[in-house]
């Protein structure tokens, strides 16, 4: 079956700009998460969505925001780019929350200049 | 809150020569672990992950761990290692009956030297 899908693979954007990141989950999954890696960071956690709902989120500043749809498709925005928003971003599907472990896309790689 | 813990940032080692990854994890209730594989311009892949049970986990690509409760840790083993086993290695950590988030160690760079 398909893996997490995840579009596009690379962006470029400018400081101030916004950007819409896109997640498929592998059929039947409902649950999805967003990372960001970076080098110095290492794996960071945005937020978890479940059946549409977030669950959980992460330290991160309010210009970071997701939703997720009723097919389970998620997407994330980042608003009013930064330099330091530059990182892969990554999308984990999972059949369930918890002990199931992750299924996790290719990434997104974004870079801001 | 949980924390993890891989004790070595980058491991260097022959083709076919065993090989080690450490990972120490904290916390006072049950949790599940987890470790994950990334290739270069890839996502993370699941190697193996330990729920309950069994202390001795086998994953794919012949690796295993093994998880010690008393020394909190969840190393992970291959006794033969090859070229293609040359990529980025994460331990991850789940509370069981948490926020079921897992925290996720700064990963272990394996580099295998034919």
């Amino acid at each position: 079956k398909a893996g997490v899908t995840q579009t596009p693979r690379y962006l470029i954007k400018t400081r101030g700009q916004q950007v819409t990141l896109s997640c498929s989950p592998i059929s039947g999954h409902r649950s999805v998460s967003w990372y960001q890696q970076t080098p110095g960071q290492g794996l960071q956690f945005l937020f978890e969505y479940f059946s549409e709902t977030q669950r959980n989120k992460g330290n991160f500043p309010g210009r970071f925001s997701g939703r997720q749809f009723s097919n389970s498709r998620s997407e994330m925005n980042v608003s009013t780019l930064e330099l330091g928003d530059s990182a892969l971003y990554l999308c984990a599907s999972s059949l369930e929350r918890g002990s199931a472990g992750y299924t996790f896309g290719s990434g997104t790689r974004l870079t801001v200049v | 809150a949980q924390s993890v813990t891989q004790l070595d940032s980058q491991v260097p080692v022959f083709e076919e020569a065993p090989v080690e990854l450490r990972c120490n994890y904290s916390s006072s209730v049950s949790v599940y672990l987890f470790w994950y594989v990334q290739y270069p311009n890839q996502g993370l892949q699941l190697l193996l992950k330990y729920l309950s049970g069994s202390t001795l986990v086998k994953g794919i690509n012949g690796f295993e761990a093994e998880f010690n409760k008393s020394q909190t840790s969840f190393h992970l083993r291959k006794p033969s290692v090859h070229i293609s086993d040359t990529a980025e290695y994460f331990c991850a950590v789940t509370l069981s009956g948490g926020s079921y988030i897992p925290t996720f160690g700064r990963g272990t760079s394996l580099i295998v030297h034919p």
